[in-house]
């Protein structure tokens, strides 16, 4: 029962250059969201998503960033001109539905993350 | 002001120790409160979960949440090295899929 599954883990990349960070979800889950990890800081929400929907991108900066998650295969993360200051982890998380009735919430299960390096 | 505020550490407690961690919040809409354990260079996992006030224990850990301080809380019991790792409080309102990060508290349990 493979779980949430993120690659590359490392990734390197120039100044300038685009980075794009895949997802695939667990089995069954048809809702992904994506987080940034800077260094010494909490996770920060920066997108969810259904298939082929983005639902809520409140936390993507305006430039740059963008995600999608196809009917078929994983979903992507892209960063276009990358700078130092995009260096994080990512982190991608799923989970099967809405995540709570009154009082239940299913959780998320979290990728072991994307580490991004721009040099 | 950052809508959950945690006090990034370190914490370092000897094997066998009661570990408290603590979160605080200013949303009051905030009706989910969460802890996940992250080890290094892993993604984090859900320990436990409360919704609105009350405690919830689990093993060896229980949560509380205080509505009225909007004050989260974590204790660990008999506190094993395995369980060094970051531990992050995370809130979510109801109905939403966001959710709101604590910074995270580095633990040590040291044998």
């Amino acid at each position: 029962n493979a779980g949430v599954m993120q690659n590359p883990r490392h990734l390197v990349r120039r100044r300038g250059q685009e980075a794009r960070l895949r997802c695939s979800p667990m089995k069954g889950h048809s809702h992904v969201y994506w987080y940034r990890q800077l260094p010494e800081e909490g996770l920060k929400f920066m997108v969810y998503l259904q298939k082929e929907n983005i639902i809520d991108e409140s936390g993507m900066p305006k430039e740059r960033f963008s995600a999608e998650f196809p009917k078929e295969g994983p979903s992507i993360l892209r960063i276009q001109q990358v700078v130092r200051g995009d260096s994080a982890a990512y982190f991608c998380a799923s989970s099967p539905g809405l995540g709570q009735g009154q009082g239940v919430h299913y959780g998320y299960t979290f990728g072991s993350g994307t580490r991004l390096t721009v040099v | 002001q950052k809508e959950v505020e945690q006090d990034p550490g370190p914490l370092s407690v000897p094997e066998g120790a009661i570990v408290s961690l603590n979160c605080t919040y200013s949303n009051s809409a905030f009706q989910y409160f969460m802890w996940y354990r992250q080890y290094s260079r892993k993604g984090p996992e859900l320990l436990m979960y409360t919704y609105s006030s009350g405690n919830k224990e689990d093993g060896r850990f229980t949560a509380q949440v205080d509505k009225s301080s909007k004050y989260i809380s974590l204790f660990i019991r008999d506190s094993q090295p395995s369980d060094s790792a970051t531990y992050l409080c995370a809130s979510l309102l109801q109905g939403a899929q966001k959710l709101v990060f604590g910074q995270g508290t580095r633990l040590t349990i040291n044998p």
